[in-house]
């Protein structure tokens, strides 16, 4: 099945640097790539995500990448706020059969004003 | 709109017992899914259900299980509780196929002492 892994665990910034998270992949087939954000003691949140079809996306100070060759997809968040401090989850899944979600382990940020 | 809801919010059981737990969808979603986040290891996928048939099963074993009803409604069901069953217990809700965006209830914390 597919195997998510994601990097860093802990990622500790100053507001207004730029944040970068990496996750990579094992199933060539997956094709969807989705990012929550779960702030604490809150629900996991959809905040981006992006296709097999596309390289890029950008949505305001959020960007996700994907290379698909190499099997790996990046969350880029630029001009970091305090808000942003939460655990993002990148995950992936591919449109056959009944496949589902895999989720990588969370990378907490913390940004500090 | 409601989004997903969840109940109870807290469970606190022995070892041995056995937990039932409910979540209920947005209107409209016929899938329901479910998820242990236990600290420090992301969001393990538990169960599937569509249309009140179950389509994908994680890497839980057999005492997990649950079903889906009529009003797309679904509830797990753990038996023979384990003290490493303590988690957050999260139901998400989408619309058929797993390539659209899941939406999360605010999770049932299961204790088992």
């Amino acid at each position: 099945g597919e195997n998510v892994e994601q990097h860093p665990s802990t990622l500790s910034v100053q507001e207004g640097d730029s944040a970068v998270i990496k996750c990579t992949y094992s199933d060539s087939a997956s094709n969807y790539f989705p990012w929550y954000k779960q702030e604490l003691g809150k629900r996991p949140q959809l905040i981006i995500d992006i296709r097999s079809n596309v390289g890029e996306k950008k949505d305001q100070r959020i960007a996700v990448t994907l290379n698909k060759t190499a099997k790996h997809f990046s969350l880029h968040i630029t001009e970091t706020q305090p808000e942003d401090s939460a655990v993002y989850f990148c995950a992936a899944s591919k449109d056959s059969g009944y496949s589902t979600l895999t989720f990588g382990k969370g990378t907490m940020l913390l940004v500090s004003p | 709109e409601a989004g997903v809801t969840q109940s109870p919010t807290h469970l606190i059981k022995t070892r041995g017992q056995q937990a039932t737990l409910r979540c209920s969808p947005i209107s409209g979603h016929t899938s329901v899914y479910w998820y242990q986040q236990a600290l420090g290891l992301g969001l393990q996928f538990l169960l599937w259900y569509d249309e009140g048939e179950e389509r994908n099963r994680g890497n839980f074993p057999p005492r997990f299980s649950g079903r889906q009803f009529p009003n797309y409604s679904s509830e797990l069901n753990v038996n023979a509780l384990e003290l490493e069953d303590s988690a957050l217990y999260l139901c998400a809700s989408s619309g058929t196929g797993s390539h659209n965006e899941q939406f999360f209830g605010p999770g049932t914390r299961l204790t088992v002492l």
